[in-house]
């Protein structure tokens, strides 16, 4: 089956730590995604990227960062400079130009103590 | 600056009543939009989209309804089921801005059925 894989599902960390969740898609979409999940706050964009090598920056990208080696896979690192890294994190990935439709992971949520 | 809102986090309606979720948007760029469901602890899945061609699109028990000049959409459950409690995300995006699409999602309304 085809789809979007996220792990680990639930993931604690020592403050200072840096941390990389993973996601891998086999839907062979070019298009691939991070947000953030806060109460009250919505899904809110990290960083993205269209196409293997590259990626661009969302709204809340400081203290994160990416890489885009294999089309696959699109692993994000929570560094120690991001100040408030507790939080639900998802995944998506869509056909590339169209950012709609994208289809999500099951999630990671990262607890930092 | 929250270009996408959704003005009632929560939302309780009665089995077999209809549901109408809100949302609105100040992004004039805006032009696709979507709503997508989502359980506690798992990502989202689509549910239905609109583009702004069209003020109305169904899909079963579910329709959006889009109002461009007012720039607001909604979606109607009818009817209600209790697996439909779940929270409900609005997104939009620029359709045409080929190559930098990127969903901007509201803050979410929380629907609870009641059997």
């Amino acid at each position: 089956d085809g789809g979007i894989t996220q792990s680990p599902k639930y993931l604690f960390r020592k403050e200072g730590q840096n941390v990389t969740l993973s996601c891998e898609q086999n839907l062979n979409h070019d298009a691939m995604y991070w947000y953030r999940q806060d109460p009250g706050q919505g899904l809110r964009l990290i960083y993205y990227s269209q196409i293997v090598n590259d990626f661009q920056k969302g709204d809340i990208a400081e203290g994160y960062s990416v890489s885009r080696e294999k089309k696959e896979s699109f692993p994000l690192t929570v560094t120690s400079a991001q100040k408030n890294p507790t939080a639900f994190y998802l995944c998506a990935s869509s056909i590339r130009g169209r950012g709609t439709e994208a289809f999500f992971g099951q999630g990671t949520r990262l607890t930092v103590v | 600056d929250q270009q996408v809102k959704q003005n009632s986090p929560s939302l309780s309606v009665q089995e077999g009543r209809i549901s109408i979720l809100n949302c609105d948007y100040t992004n004039s760029m805006f032009d696709y939009f979507l709503w997508y469901k989502k359980y506690p602890a798992e990502g989202p899945t689509f549910l239905i989209s609109i583009s702004s061609i069209k003020d109305k699109n169904e899909d079963g028990r579910f329709t959006v309804f889009l109002n461009k000049s007012a720039k607001h959409l909604s979606l109607h459950i009818v009817p209600s089921q209790p697996g439909d409690s779940a929270v409900y995300f609005c997104a939009a995006s620029p359709l045409s801005n080929f190559g930098n699409e990127k969903l901007t999602f509201g803050t979410g309304t929380r629907l609870t059925i009641i059997p």
